[in-house]
């Protein structure tokens, strides 16, 4: 299986500040129709995860601009330009190139 | 608008079965990608089945041979049968959409405990 490994697995921030959490996978996640299936998610308190980015960069319908990803290759990037109060979770990568799909351990954000 | 709505979740003995529904509507589940994602309390995701390109059914190595989803297209559900369960299978389930490889529409999920 491939291992998504996030970092840091926690995060203390001031609000108005950034934020950057990394996801590295254990093997290329280019699959074979060229796209490279990685995804990020937010789950706030007691609330269902919530799909923030799709294909490395690409957010979802009303998603805030302030959340961005990038990577290529085995390491990718979800940044925050500035925190705010509701962004307050854990955040999951999950690639969706290779069977069976996995997530990344989980990252918990919180504010300083 | 799309919706998904888990339910049949609850308390089952070890080594019970246990078939979980998930109402979708907004979109024909025969249209789109589909998939089951599981949580145990206080832990992270983890990707358990779905039903993808021609019918095509994967499912996690923890799960397989104890597992099978499956659609009914005349009733827009997804199922999951889930059989000799064991207490590592305690965890909320939440059905899903899947769009570009990954799901964009979550259910509210349904708590599976495994106790005697």
């Amino acid at each position: 299986d491939v291992v998504m490994t996030q970092s840091p697995l926690s995060l203390s921030v001031t609000l108005g500040q950034p934020a950057s959490i990394s996801c590295r996978s254990s093997q290329s996640l280019v699959h074979s129709d060229g796209n490279i299936y990685l995804n990020w998610f937010q789950q706030r308190p007691g609330q269902s995860p919530r799909r923030l980015i799709y294909k490395i960069s690409n957010r979802d319908s009303g998603v805030p601009d302030r959340f961005s990803g990038s990577g290529s290759g085995t390491d990718f990037t979800l940044n925050i330009s500035r925190v705010e109060a509701e962004d307050v979770g854990v955040y999951y990568c999950l690639q969706g190139t290779h069977w069976p799909k996995t997530f990344g351990q989980g990252t918990k954000l919180e504010i300083k | 608008e799309v919706q998904l709505v888990e339910s049949g979740g609850g308390v089952i003995q070890p080594g019970g079965s246990l078939r979980l529904s998930c109402a979708a509507s907004g979109f024909s589940v025969s249209s789109k990608y589909m998939s089951w994602v599981r949580q145990a309390p206080g832990k992270g995701l983890q990707w358990v089945s779905g039903f993808y390109r021609g019918g095509s059914t994967y499912y996690a190595d923890s799960v397989k041979g104890r597992i099978i989803i499956s659609r009914d297209t005349s009733r827009n559900t997804l199922y999951l049968q889930m059989n000799s369960l064991r207490a590592e299978d305690t965890a909320v389930y939440y059905c899903t959409r899947e769009v570009d490889g990954g799901p964009d529409y979550w259910g509210q999920g349904t708590l599976v405990t495994v106790s005697s």
